[in-house]
């Protein structure tokens, strides 16, 4: 079954202690993207990521770091992270036809 | 950066009510625009797309969207809802010579039945 997954599906965590959200898919998309979904404000992209070894900033990446080692996963790093992260965050891959696919989501609790 | 507006945030409809979701972009090149919808508890969801040709597009659920290009619009409607369409709808733009994808902040529907 064509997937994307995300683990942890749910985190709380204090503030400055690092984590990862790992993402992955199983449908060879070369695109790869992460996007914080936060009430009234709608879905944001954070970094997307053309192909191996190519990210990019979206509209809000302070904060985040993304890698692309290998063409299957794109995890989301938080070096330090504060309060104002906690969110939904979607990992996301874009097929052929531009046809966006979405993973279940991580909530995020940053305390 | 590009804007995407969706000027309902919420709408309550009854069964078999008509429905229409306004979404307006700021970019003037070519655009490729989505619908996506977020069931409660689930992620998103492709409803339809538009990228070329007829501004009228069909989606999945009985769902259309209709561009149109002077208005930079790119509206939502369903002539008879069901309680199962009760979700967030979401528009997006994708520019055609970025990579970036813009989501408006979100439509939130509640049918009751």
């Amino acid at each position: 079954e064509a997937q994307v997954t995300q683990n942890p599906r749910y985190l709380i965590t204090v503030t400055g202690k690092k984590l990862t959200v790992t993402c992955s898919q199983n449908m060879n998309h070369e695109y790869m993207s992460w996007y914080r979904q936060d009430p009234g404000l709608g879905l944001r992209q954070i970094y997307y990521s053309m192909n191996v070894e190519v990210t990019d900033k979206g509209d809000v990446p302070e904060g985040y770091k993304v890698s692309r080692k290998e063409k299957r996963n794109f995890p989301l790093i938080l070096e330090s992270p504060s309060p104002n992260q906690t969110s939904l965050y979607f990992c996301a891959t874009l097929g052929d036809l531009n046809e966006q696919f979405f993973g279940p989501g991580t909530r995020l609790t940053v305390l | 950066a590009q804007s995407v507006s969706q000027h309902n945030h919420h709408v309550i409809l009854s069964e078999a009510a008509s429905l229409e979701l306004g979404c307006n972009y700021s970019y003037g090149g070519t655009v490729n625009l989505f619908w996506y919808v977020q069931y409660p508890g689930q992620h998103l969801q492709l409803l339809l797309k538009y990228f070329s040709g007829d501004p009228l597009v069909k989606g999945i659920k009985g769902f259309e969207a209709e561009f149109i290009k002077s208005k930079f619009s790119f509206n939502l409607r369903k002539p008879s809802v069901q309680w199962s369409d009760t979700a967030e709808y979401f528009c997006a733009v994708n520019v055609n010579t970025g990579n970036q994808f813009y989501f408006g902040t979100g439509t939130s529907l509640t049918v009751i039945p």
